[in-house]
């Protein structure tokens, strides 16, 4: 089983900065990695996927990037609703896995 | 558009066995493979099977084996997953996801709204 594992667990962070979430996998996988987004009480939000392809609705302050093993997400101009928790997800090997999140909070 | 509307809260005791329910509706039921994962505060998000809805094979994750039935339903556009043999680890919400593309590329575009299952004596 591939570990996908995310740091840093937790970002406390003002409005207007710029952060930069890593995941990184166990082995190679290719570029199949997504991202999403979850807040409190709703399902996961897709955001990226083939490790830096936009998902429709996905702003445009979202970037990603990677390959292999190590993977990024980048949020320039953090705004208010991007709070919550933030998942990667490989899906070049089953089982497909998911790291353990981080949580982007507001200071 | 595309929905994904799943089946309400369930208690279950521990033994029990457990449906959720997922009903598709805004795009052709046969053309995407449609998942579940879990979600519970302990193991976090974790991936358990899928089903290819155009010919009803599954594959689940190794740990699920013996224990998990996911099934489609033609006339409905459902799918359902069946868990059986429920321990207090099995509390957890249940969701229901379609891939983003009829190619075989496992992500996930839309998810359900998530079911709870509790598991308690």
């Amino acid at each position: 089983e591939i570990v996908m594992t995310q740091s840093p667990v937790t970002l406390s962070v003002s409005p207007g900065e710029r952060i930069t979430l890593s995941c990184r996998a166990s082995q190679s996988v290719s570029n199949n990695v997504a991202w999403y987004q979850q807040k409190p009480g709703q399902a996961p939000r897709l955001l990226f996927f083939g490790a830096s392809s936009r998902a429709t609705g996905s702003p445009a302050r979202f970037s990603a990037s990677g390959s292999g093993t190590d993977f990024t997400l980048i949020i320039t101009s953090l705004q208010s609703e991007d709070f919550g928790v933030y998942y990667c997800q490989q899906y070049s090997n089953r089982p497909f896995t998911f790291g353990g999140g981080t949580k982007v909070e507001f200071k | 558009q595309v929905q994904l509307m799943q089946s309400g809260p369930e208690v279950k005791e521990p033994g029990a066995s457990v449906r959720v329910s997922c009903k598709t509706s805004g795009y052709s039921f046969i053309a995407y493979f449609l998942h579940w994962v879990r979600q519970s505060p302990g193991r976090g998000l974790e991936w358990m099977g899928l089903i290819n809805p155009s010919d009803g094979r599954t594959s689940l994750a190794d740990r699920f084996q013996g224990r998990v039935t996911v099934t489609r339903d033609m006339s409905t556009n459902s799918v359902h997953m069946d868990l059986s043999g429920l321990t207090s680890a099995d509390t957890a919400v249940y969701y229901c996801a379609r891939v983003g593309t009829t190619a075989s590329y496992h992500y996930f575009d839309t998810w359900g709204q998530g079911s709870l299952v509790t598991v308690s004596s």
